[in-house]
């Protein structure tokens, strides 16, 4: 099974800033089968990303992905107050199996 | 509009069972796979498994063969996810998901590439 590796595990930044979230696949993966999403405490997790680059439905312009083969990227630009959160890498496997990184926090600086 | 309602909130003794349902509305239930998601505490999220509804044949991440079944019924648009032989570690919030309205986003078994639509959450607690 392929395992995802985020880093790092926390991030601290001020509001304004740029973070920059990266999933490493320990194999190649179709980039049709990478998602990213925002969870919150007490909430559902929320899809952001998927098809590494392609923004969900109302999601901002401010989150934008990249990535193929074995790294991949989260990029929040102009960090807003309610951007702070934990963020997953998921991926798709045949058979199915879904693996998710084990997280990265972006806390307030 | 999809929404995923869940039961509520379980406390449980170890070694006894818990059933969390997903109770699904706005959309198709038969041929939308529902799966079920975990996250522990200060670990991150988990697949523990999914089925379609429409064939009823679950799907099971390996760690959880044995002690999980994913049931639906059709005339409830319900799901239930029954975990078994209960340990402490198996505390954790349980979220039923579905993928996204787009049938490309899918594989040829019907299971989605990724989660659009989530339940609220249940916390199932074990605990002597």
């Amino acid at each position: 099974d392929i395992v995802l590796k985020q880093s790092p595990a926390t991030l601290s930044l001020s509001p304004g800033d740029t973070a920059t979230l990266s999933c490493g696949a320990s194999q190649s993966l179709s980039s049709k089968y990478l998602a990213w999403y925002q969870h919150k405490p007490g909430l559902a997790p929320r899809l952001l990303i998927f098809q590494t680059s392609t923004r969900a439905t109302g999601i901002p312009d401010r989150f934008s992905g990249s990535g193929s083969g074995t790294d991949f990227t989260l990029t929040i630009s102009r960090l807003e107050p309610e951007d702070f959160a934990v963020y997953y890498c998921q991926q798709y496997g045949r058979s199915p199996t879904y693996t998710f990184g084990q997280g990265t926090k972006l806390e307030i600086k | 509009q999809v929404h995923l309602v869940q039961s509520g909130a379980e406390v449980k003794k170890p070694g006894s069972s818990v059933k969390v349902s997903c109770k699904t509305s706005g959309g198709t239930f038969t041929t939308y796979a529902i799966n079920w998601v975990r996250r522990a505490p200060g670990q991150g999220l988990e697949w523990v498994g999914g089925i379609i509804p429409l064939f009823g044949m679950p799907n099971y991440a390996q760690q959880f063969q044995g002690r999980v079944t994913i049931t639906a019924d059709e005339s409830a648009t319900t799901v239930y996810m029954e975990l078994s032989s209960l340990r402490s570690e198996d505390t954790a919030m349980f979220y039923c998901a579905r993928g996204p309205d787009v049938p490309t986003h899918y594989d040829t078994n019907g299971f989605p590439y990724f989660f659009h639509y989530w339940g609220q959450g249940t916390l199932v607690t074990v605990s002597s």
